[in-house]
């Protein structure tokens, strides 16, 4: 069966520090990856997606960038974090005609 | 334990017929509310929230959805249903700390909806 692992749960980083979040996909193969983030008194947003090695799609510009260096490995980064930054991150992933698998999340805390 | 109840896996309504979509959701805080769709090979599309105020919220595309807190429950509805709202659809609950911080989301396993002509 397909699992999804995203970590850490928690992070908390100080202002101007490096990201690296990660997120990898088990027991399926070419899977769409998707990187979301929950705003402030929003519903979900739509960071980066992925259908395939290299192939990183931005759904809107950010102090983010997103990597797929593996086929089931999708990694949210950041050079300098801001205050801004902190939020709810979920990794999700989908077939092309399958439904969305959610990660746990990653709360981030920017302080 | 927090948790969200999707109980129809699959729902299958003629086009123009009406269609509810139910939610039930375990949460100790109170709930914020959220239901989004999502078409094959695409990302999710926020339809409508809940987070105060009047329970009965309307959301894109037509469609609306009723906050119950004695019925713990947060469903779907559109009175009439077009072939191209065929998707995947998944609600979700969550809560803002204190403070304005970000709150974790829980989702349901989804409910996916088939039209027929």
């Amino acid at each position: 069966s397909q699992t999804i692992h995203q970590w850490p749960a928690t992070l908390v980083q100080p202002v101007g520090s490096p990201l690296s979040l990660e997120c990898t996909v088990e027991g399926t193969s070419n899977p769409n990856l998707y990187w979301y983030r929950q705003a402030a008194g929003r519903g979900l947003q739509l960071l980066f997606y992925s259908v395939g090695i290299g192939q990183i799609s931005s759904e809107v510009p950010q102090n983010l960038s997103a990597s797929r260096p593996q086929d089931r490995q999708f990694i949210l980064s950041s050079k300098k974090l801001l205050l801004s930054d902190s939020g709810f991150y979920l990794c999700a992933w989908s077939g092309t005609s399958t439904k969305a698998f959610f990660g746990q999340g990653t709360r981030l805390t920017v302080v | 334990a927090q948790s969200v109840t999707q109980p129809d896996i699959h729902i299958t309504v003629s086009e123009g017929a009406s269609l509810e979509l139910r939610c039930n959701y375990s949460y100790g805080a109170t709930p914020y509310l959220f239901w989004y769709v999502q078409s094959p090979g695409q990302g999710l599309q926020l339809l409508l929230k809940y987070f105060s105020g009047d329970t009965l919220v309307q959301g894109i595309k037509g469609f609306e959805a009723e906050f119950k807190r004695s019925q713990s429950s947060f469903n779907l509805r559109k009175p009439s249903v077009h072939w191209s709202d065929a998707a995947e659809y998944f609600c979700a609950v969550g809560a803002m700390d204190y403070g304005g911080s970000q709150g974790n989301l829980i989702f349901g396993k989804g409910t996916k909806l088939s039209v027929k002509p």
